[in-house]
């Protein structure tokens, strides 16, 4: 099955800066990849997401790039604001059929003022 | 309008006891699914409905959970013989579809085995 590694576990960076976090995934028939951000006591909430047939999202400040070569993808977010601090999970869901997104382990990202 | 709602929000049992879990989707969401969030750890898929076809249960961890979902609408999660292994925030969500459109979350049930 799918397996999705996230990297770093927790990344703190000054208000104003980016932060980037990349996902590896296992199984080269993923075609959809989507960014969640969960804020404490809340359910994951979709911020971003890519498909195979494109290599690079924006979304006002959030960007995500795919390389599907190398089989990761990278969440990018630019001008960071302390309302970005959250925790940010990663996913992929495979072509075979397979309703399951499988996600990373999370990455805690705290913005500093 | 009412996004996904999960009843309750906290739950606190005896190792042994049953517990039901419910999950209200959005109106309309043919969709649903459960993921267990244990702490500092992703979401581990545990069961997929998808409108009237068989459920994919093959995330659920052992034979003591189970799930339905009556009506195409509501579901619920029973964790029979609760085990302090299963302590963890349960989370639902739904979709329009299938999985590749957005999947809502709802809040969760944060459950404690003592």
């Amino acid at each position: 099955g799918e397996n999705v590694e996230q990297h770093p576990s927790t990344l703190s960076v000054q208000e104003g800066d980016s932060a980037v976090i990349k996902c590896t995934y296992s199984d080269s028939a993923s075609n959809y990849f989507p960014w969640y951000k969960q804020e404490l006591g809340k359910g994951p909430q979709l911020i971003i997401d890519i498909r195979s047939n494109v290599g690079e999202k924006k979304d006002q400040r959030i960007a995500v790039t795919l390389n599907k070569t190398a089989k990761h993808f990278s969440l990018h977010i630019t001008e960071t604001q302390p309302e970005d601090s959250a925790v940010y999970f990663c996913a992929a869901l495979d072509d075979f059929g397979n309703e399951k997104l499988t996600f990373g382990t999370g990455t805690r990202l705290t913005i500093i003022p | 309008g009412a996004g996904v709602s999960q009843s309750p929000s906290n739950k606190v049992t005896e190792k042994g006891k049953d517990v039901e879990l419910r999950c209200d989707p959005i109106s309309g969401h043919t969709a649903l699914y459960w993921y267990r969030q244990s702490l500092g750890q992703g979401l581990e898929f545990l069961i997929y409905f998808q409108g009237n076809s068989a459920p994919d249960k093959s995330g659920l961890p052992s034979d003591r959970f189970s799930a339905e979902r009556t009506g195409g609408s509501v579901s619920t999660l029973t964790i029979q013989r609760t085990q302090q292994e299963d302590s963890a925030v349960y989370l639902c969500a739904s979709s329009l579809a299938g999985s590749t459109d957005t999947q809502y979350f709802g809040p969760g049930t944060r459950l404690t085995v003592l």
